[in-house]
Formats: C-alpha cells, structure tokens, sequence
C-alpha cells in the first residue's frame, strides 16, 4: 500500500495569501496517478487537479499542481474565502487506492 | 444533471449486514468505472472499494476484503455495496464516486454523491 503523507496539518491564512500544500509518497507514483480533492465542511469531495497538474473541469487557474516522483504541491495562488477547506491528495495508480490524511486551510 | 444518490445506510448492531445502493442518473453509467469511498466522524477519506464498468476488474481495501462485496447492475445504473460481519471501526458516512475511465487503476474519481451513514454501534 502506498502511504501519501501531506502537510503541513493546519495552514492558517489570509484572503489574498498563497498557499501551499505538500503530499509525500513513501514510494515513486506516477504522476499521472496523482489527483488534489477539496472538501469543505457538509460537502462531498471536489475534484480539483488530477495527472499531478491537469485542473479539473470549472476549477479555477489559481488552484495549480506540480510535482513527480514522491513530492507533489497544490498551491493556491491567491486564497478566496470560499477556498477554506479540507484538501486530500489521493494515488489511484496503485491499488489499494489511498489518501493522504489532508490539509485544513483555515482563515488565520 | 450529472448525479450519484447513494441510500441505504442505517444504524446497525456489530456483527450484522447491510446493502448500500448507488443510483446514476445523467450520464453513460457503463462508461465507467465506479467506487465506494467512507469517512468516518471527524476523519479523512478511505477507499473502501472499485468496480470496473463490465465488472472484470474490482478490488478491496484490506480493512474490508473479505467482508464486503461490490457490485453494479449496468441495466439499472446502479451500484451497491454488500456489507457483512461489520464492525464498529465500519461507522461512517459512504459515498459512490465515479471514476473518470472505465476501469479503476487509470483515473481519479470526477463526480461524487453526498453520501449514508452507516452507524454500526451495539
């Protein structure tokens, strides 16, 4: 099973700052086997980014991904209010697919 | 509208069995592959299990194997979830997510419903 670790835990912001989010493999993923999921409070999971850095449909160009290998980032360029969340990384390359444990992005 | 409703979650005793269903509505449900993912309270996400859209290829996260069994009715857009010998650690909210291929292993999960809970408590 892969282990996706992210951090940090907590990331306390203001509207306007950037964010930026980090998800570690204890193994090589390809990154075509990466994806970000938001998630607010009540809500099911949002796709946002898949293939480590394709955002998904209607999803804002501020919410980018980058990485390969073990190290993947989501950043939020500029944070709405609307973007304080729950954020998951998932691999679904390698069955069992996993999650990271998440980000909460909070209003600081 | 692109729709995943999900039903059948219910408080239950540890030990017993319950069938979680998946309804689809708004797309080619046999175009896809699909999945069951839960939360448990105030935790993250689990993948519970994955079904291919001919139902060849499924697979089971090693919490559930052998315990639970996926399934899904193409003519009646439809996905369930059998779910035997639960336990307590089993409480938690189940959503039906559709994955973006036809089978899992290849894409990530592009529609989610909103989910029942399972309370497995004696």
């Amino acid at each position: 099973e892969i282990v996706l670790t992210q951090s940090p835990g907590t990331l306390s912001l203001s509207p306007g700052e950037r964010a930026t989010l980090s998800c570690r493999a204890r193994q090589t993923i390809s990154s075509n086997s990466l994806a970000w999921y938001q998630q607010k409070r009540g809500q099911a999971p949002r796709l946002l980014i898949y293939a480590a850095s394709s955002r998904a449909t209607g999803i804002p160009d501020r919410f980018s991904g980058s990485g390969s290998g073990t190290d993947f980032t989501l950043t939020i360029s500029r944070l709405e209010p609307e973007d304080f969340a729950m954020y998951y990384c998932q691999q679904f390359g390698n069955p069992p697919l996993t999650f990271g444990q998440g980000t909460k992005v909070e209003i600081k | 509208e692109v729709q995943l409703v999900e039903s059948g979650g219910d408080l239950i005793q540890p030990g017993r069995s319950l069938r979680l269903s998946c309804a689809a509505s708004g797309f080619t449900f046999d175009y896809h592959a699909m999945h069951w993912v839960r939360q448990a309270p105030g935790k993250g996400l689990e993948w519970v299990s994955g079904i291919s859209w001919n139902s060849r290829a499924i697979g089971y996260a090693d919490s559930v194997k052998g315990r639970f069994t996926i399934s899904r009715d193409n003519a009646k857009n439809s996905l369930f979830l059998e779910m035997t010998s639960l336990r307590v650690e089993d409480t938690a909210l189940y959503y039906c997510a559709r994955d973006k291929g036809t089978t899992f292993g290849y894409d990530p999960f592009d529609i989610w419903g909103q989910g029942t809970m399972v309370s497995v408590s004696s």
